[in-house]
């Protein structure tokens, strides 16, 4: 199954841009990864979805277009363009693997947005 | 509007067994569209995925907690539960229901969380 690589953390100016990469192991280069974001006390909230191509499918309810993703290779980005102050939050990348009783979900560590 | 909500004690004795259950609102369990699914964070650290379940009983889990998980469905109350046994410290994380689409496995929905702490 693949391990997925994100940096503990990140910050960026207010009206900055940032960019969070997820990074897939070795041999995982096709897999699509989900994004999500978790406020501080909430619940994990579906960002969308990448692969090599880009954007898979449709974002989450209520993701403003200041968010978008490419993927490239082993890496999957999530670019956050005109930083506000509800944006920090943590980015939790996440991608399934397997079917039937082989069926895995895996999530990375988690990067930690911080808005200055 | 969907939302689902943890319920369960807050507080587990080590070698228990942790029970929680989410109540789905605003929607069926039973559609055949979703799996509804359990993920855990503990203090300071990342997601991990503990299992899923379809509205017939069908059921995923992690490898590393399977030997200690049961995912139950109980569709008369719109509600899925957990079961951990043989806890320890390790256990101790916020626990997370929440719904997943059958075609894409994009987890749409997610309830607000419930601390659970493992402790004598």
């Amino acid at each position: 199954q693949p391990v997925l690589t994100q940096p503990p953390s990140a910050s960026a100016s207010l009206g900055a841009s940032v960019t969070l990469t997820c990074t897939l192991s070795s041999g995982y280069s096709n897999y699509k990864v989900d994004w999500y974001q978790q406020r501080p006390g909430k619940g994990p909230r579906f960002v969308m979805r990448v692969g090599t191509g880009g954007i898979v499918g449709s974002k989450g309810d209520g993701i403003p277009d200041r968010f978008s993703v490419l993927g490239s290779g082993l890496n999957r980005y999530l670019t956050i363009k005109n930083i506000q102050e509800e944006d920090e939050s943590d980015y939790h990348c996440g991608a399934d693997h397997g079917s039937g009783s082989n069926f895995v979900v895996v999530f990375g560590g988690g990067t930690k947005l911080t808005v200055l | 509007q969907l939302q689902l909500q943890e319920s369960g004690p807050g507080l587990v004795k080590p070698s228990e067994t942790l029970s929680l259950t989410c109540t789905v609102s605003g929607g069926s369990i039973s559609s055949t569209d979703y799996y509804w699914g359990w993920v855990r964070q503990p203090p300071g650290k990342g997601l991990e995925w503990i299992g899923s379940i379809y509205y017939s009983g069908s059921t995923y889990y992690n490898p590393s907690l399977k030997s200690r998980v049961t995912i139950s469905v109980d569709t008369s109350k719109n509600q899925f539960s957990l079961n951990l046994n043989s806890v320890t410290a390790a256990d101790t994380a916020v626990y997370y229901c929440g719904r997943s689409v059958g075609t894409t496995n994009i987890a749409d929905h997610w309830g607000q969380g419930t601390l659970v702490t493992v402790t004598s």
